[in-house]
């Protein structure tokens, strides 16, 4: 079945540390995105990618950064720069092409700095 | 800049009764997509719903159709018939094709609750 996946589904990380997290799709679409999303909020844009090799920053980039090397994958690291990382963080796809087109989402990674 | 208005933070609605949840937007395009996911405890986002902008008619899919109002900037979603699955986190959401990658900008969402 297509979708995407993103792991880990739970994550603890001590302040000062960085951690990844993966986001892999297998629909054959070029556009990615990363999402946070704080308790009560709506989804703040992180990171996007157009393109293999080719990223842009969102609205809240500090202390994060991405990498875009295969189409399929899109992983996202919170670096010790973040001030406040603890958040849900959503991955999601689209075809990139249009406007009209839905994203569709991973089902999240909840990351919590002890 | 794009905006997207959710105004009701919570919602009540009894089983079997219809619901609306409000969505205003703010954008001087004349092109874009609305969109409505629904978001249950468990996180995952469920795409609902599209409405395109030249659109004449509203769209519907299932129990779900969206009252779009052009000229108010509204994009309201009715549920009819709610069901307790439908309680979840819903959020109203917009793209267009300028602007960041056509990105999702999203509301702050209704928390829906259906009684039994």
């Amino acid at each position: 079945d297509g979708g995407i996946t993103q792991s880990p589904k739970y994550l603890f990380r001590k302040e000062g540390q960085n951690v990844t997290l993966s986001c892999e799709q297998n629909l054959n679409h070029d556009a990615m995105y990363w999402y946070r999303q704080d308790p009560g909020q709506g989804l703040r844009l992180i990171y996007y990618s157009q393109i293999v090799n080719d990223f842009q920053k969102g609205d809240i980039a500090e202390g994060y950064s991405v990498s875009r090397e295969k189409k399929e994958s899109f992983p996202l690291t919170v670096t010790s720069a973040q001030k406040n990382p603890t958040a849900f963080y959503l991955c999601a796809s689209s075809s990139g092409q249009e406007f009209t087109g839905e994203l569709f989402f991973g089902e999240g990674s909840r990351l919590t700095v002890l | 800049a794009q905006k997207i208005t959710q105004t009701q933070p919570g919602m009540f609605v009894q089983e079997k009764e219809a619901v609306t949840l409000d969505c205003t937007y703010d954008t001087s395009d004349q092109s874009y997509g609305l969109f409505w996911y629904k978001q249950p405890s468990s996180g995952e986002m469920i795409f609902l719903i599209y409405q395109g902008s030249y659109d004449e008619q509203n769209a519907t899919e299932g129990r779900y159709s969206l009252n779009f109002q052009k000229a108010r900037k509204s994009a309201n979603l009715v549920i009819s018939a709610s069901q307790l699955g439908d309680s979840a986190m819903y959020f109203c959401a917009m793209r267009q094709p300028s602007g960041s990658a056509r990105q999702l900008t999203f509301g702050s969402g209704t928390q829906l609750t259906v009684l039994p």
